[in-house]
């Protein structure tokens, strides 16, 4: 099945890093992806690893995904305010069509 | 260049009644998705078009409609609304007919139907 799991709260000190987990449940996923939603926004698409990759680190933001285990996770360095949002974790599910399957997302919270 | 723009950005609308939403994708991007975010939810998947044809349909009932114009623009219709469709619609744009490296997604069109 079709199935993305996630933590729905997270709270950091500024300045702390941040770690978000996701689980998913088809092992046929491509391209897995982190989405970020600020309050009364769209999507904002942060960054995405293609599922033969251990890691994948872009500036304050490192993913690491764990293929055996269908688990997923980003960590934000140095975790500042304006990085308070919901983070989506999504897989790329590949059928007839490709789709995208988003988890319900966490919200982080950070606290001056 | 624009994003992926959405019209309009809020609505209201009364149970029973129909609603045409409408996106426009990323000029050059030929798919565009088609997604429900009820509040506090992750989004869920209505459609994908490519190339103007329905590639994918999500679990929604036949309510739900969408179709694609030769511009690649698109079109979601709901008739007969309900109050459980009261959600964040988002429309989402890639290059490919796959999401390899990810949607742009519009801000969305906020729908309230009392």
């Amino acid at each position: 099945g079709e199935d993305v799991e996630q933590s729905l709260f997270l709270s950091v000190r500024e300045g702390d890093s941040s770690v978000i987990n996701c689980t998913y449940t088809d092992s046929s996923s491509t391209y897995l992806y982190w989405y970020k939603q600020e309050p009364g926004a769209g999507l904002q698409l942060l960054t995405y690893i293609f599922s033969n990759m251990d890691m994948k680190q872009d500036q304050r933001l490192t993913v690491l995904l764990n293929k055996k285990d269908k688990h997923l996770s980003l960590r934000i360095a140095d975790t500042q305010t304006g990085d308070s949002a919901i983070y989506f974790c999504a897989e790329s599910v590949r059928t007839s069509y490709d789709k995208v399957i988003f988890g319900p997302g966490t919200s982080l919270s950070v606290i001056p | 260049d624009a994003g992926v723009t959405q019209s309009p950005t809020h609505l209201i609308k009364t149970r029973g009644q129909h609603v045409t939403l409408r996106c426009s994708p990323i000029s050059g991007h030929k798919s565009v998705s088609w997604y429900q975010q009820v509040l506090g939810q992750g989004p869920q998947f209505i459609f994908q078009y490519y190339e103007k044809e329905e590639r994918g349909r999500g679990n929604f009932p036949d309510r739900f409609s969408a179709r694609q114009f030769p511009n690649y623009s698109s079109e979601l219709n709901v008739n007969a609304l309900l109050l459980g469709d009261s959600a964040l619609y988002l429309c989402a744009s890639s290059t490919l007919r796959g999401t390899n490296y990810g949607y742009t997604f519009g801000s969305g069109t906020r729908l309230t139907v009392v």
